[in-house]
């Protein structure tokens, strides 16, 4: 069991590229979530998919698209990306069980210069 | 959901109990009171949670006052391993939507 696993680990981009962070889960679980967390902060929720075909924003969705591709992945695309976009992003993943229990991948490390 | 107020940072002896406070007064009847930890760098981890009854597991013990305005999440034994940022958390939710604040610091020494 893998559990959460995200990629790139690392990257740098320059200012108006795009990329897409990649999340895929094998623990069956239904909802699954993006955060960012930038120095210092609490991690703040950008989207998440209650179920797979289903997306809704969080507290900071400008700037970022994201797609369920099925079950098990769900990757978060940054169109044009901005240094005010540098930061920690990690995926998480949970069941529809009787408590919250969200588990996380290792995170992905974006520098926008 | 309810917002919390924890202290920014603590010290604990290494061995001894870890006591962290939370304050969420403004809770209510049906959210509960989530525990996460995240050791540096690394994604946040799951310690505990409850709802008004105080809960125990092999991590940690969670108690929550009568009137459900805070909490302490207590670390029997505390390790240089439990060195942490530690997140309390309201949650109506049984998936769904966290609201992460800036959590305790915590440093284990020996």
């Amino acid at each position: 069991n893998a559990g959460v696993t995200q990629t790139p680990k690392f990257q740098v981009l320059k200012t108006g590229q795009s990329m897409t962070l990649q999340c895929a889960q094998d623990m069956n679980h239904n909802s699954m979530y993006w955060y960012r967390q930038d120095p210092g902060m609490g991690l703040r929720l950008i989207y998440y998919s209650a179920s797979e075909g289903t997306t809704d924003k969080g507290e900071v969705p400008n700037g970022y698209n994201v797609s369920r591709l099925n079950k098990r992945e769900f990757s978060l695309r940054l169109e044009s990306a901005a240094p005010s976009q540098t930061s920690v992003y990690f995926c998480a993943s949970s069941d529809h069980s009787s408590y919250n229990e969200q588990f996380f991948g290792p995170g992905t490390r974006l520098t926008v210069l | 959901d309810a917002k919390t107020t924890q202290p920014p940072s603590m010290d604990c002896a290494e061995g001894r109990a870890a006591n962290l406070p939370c304050n969420h007064s403004t809770i209510s009847g049906n959210e509960y009171v989530y525990w996460y930890r995240q050791i540096h760098s690394q994604g946040p981890q799951y310690i505990i949670h409850g709802l008004k009854n105080n809960e125990t597991n092999e991590m940690a013990s969670l108690i929550i006052t009568e009137d459900r305005k805070s909490s302490t999440l207590i670390l029997p034994h505390a390790t240089l391993r439990d060195t942490a940022v530690y997140y309390c958390i309201i949650s109506t939710d049984s998936w769904g939507k966290f609201q992460f604040g800036a959590g305790t610091q915590v440093v284990v020494t020996p």
